[in-house]
């Protein structure tokens, strides 16, 4: 079946501009997150989403970053006002089983993000 | 403060050889711990994982270990191909559905 898309691969956008990040999740799977992974770091949690609960955003960096999940599916991940710090790689995760079971999630290929 | 270490950013091993991959960790409430493979331009992909509860568990090639005491587990390739070069993340799962990674560590397995 089809695993975790995101779009776009790359963006390259100007410092102080606005950027939306896409990431449609595994049919069914009631998880998903955001990452990201800035050049030679690991792996960065930033926002949890779960079924129809209030999402976890205790990783978001600053008030600059969102993320909207509809319908229990797809999710967006919104930067404003970019900053150069800002240039990595986003990775989306989505996972079948809630709390309790195998903790495995499946990843999407990232978004490479550069601000310029 | 990071709760999750890999102290090696990179290995290399002769194909054929044994590859051995070390992660640290320091919260005593993370109680299931997984290892992902990434390639370039690609997500990670789940490897392997270990519950607390066990101190080994193995799948082909691949064997976690964990040492509770030490706060340490570790992933054993062997025989390690050229194909398995790639940046291995350790992860840990305490309360809740959350995954702490480490930094990765770069095996690169030489022909």
């Amino acid at each position: 079946g089809a695993g975790v898309s995101q779009s776009p691969s790359n963006k390259v956008t100007e410092k102080g501009k606005d950027v939306e990040l896409r990431c449609d999740p595994i049919s069914g799977h009631t998880a998903l997150y955001w990452y990201r992974q800035s050049l030679g770091q690991g792996l960065e949690f930033l926002i949890y989403f779960q079924g129809n609960s209030a999402p976890d955003k205790s990783g978001l960096p600053s008030d600059r970053f969102s993320a909207e999940r509809t319908g229990g599916s797809v999710s967006t991940l919104t930067i404003q006002r970019t900053q150069q710090e800002d240039s990595a790689v986003y990775l989306c995760a989505s996972s079948p089983n809630p709390a309790g079971s195998s903790y495995e999630q499946y990843f999407g290929p990232g978004t490479r993000l550069t601000v310029t | 403060d990071q709760q999750v270490k890999q102290n090696s950013p990179s290995l290399s091993v002769q194909e054929g050889r044994i590859s051995i991959l070390n992660c640290d960790y320091t919260n005593s409430m993370f109680d299931y711990f997984l290892w992902y493979k990434k390639y370039p331009a690609e997500g990670p992909t789940f490897l392997i994982s270990i519950s607390s509860i066990k101190d080994k568990n193995e799948d082909g090639r691949f064997t976690v270990f964990l040492n509770k005491s030490a706060k340490h587990l570790s992933l054993h390739i062997v025989p390690s191909q050229p194909g398995d070069s790639a940046v291995y993340f350790c992860a840990a799962a305490g309360a809740g559905n959350m995954l702490t990674f480490g930094g990765g560590t770069r095996l690169m397995v030489k022909p």
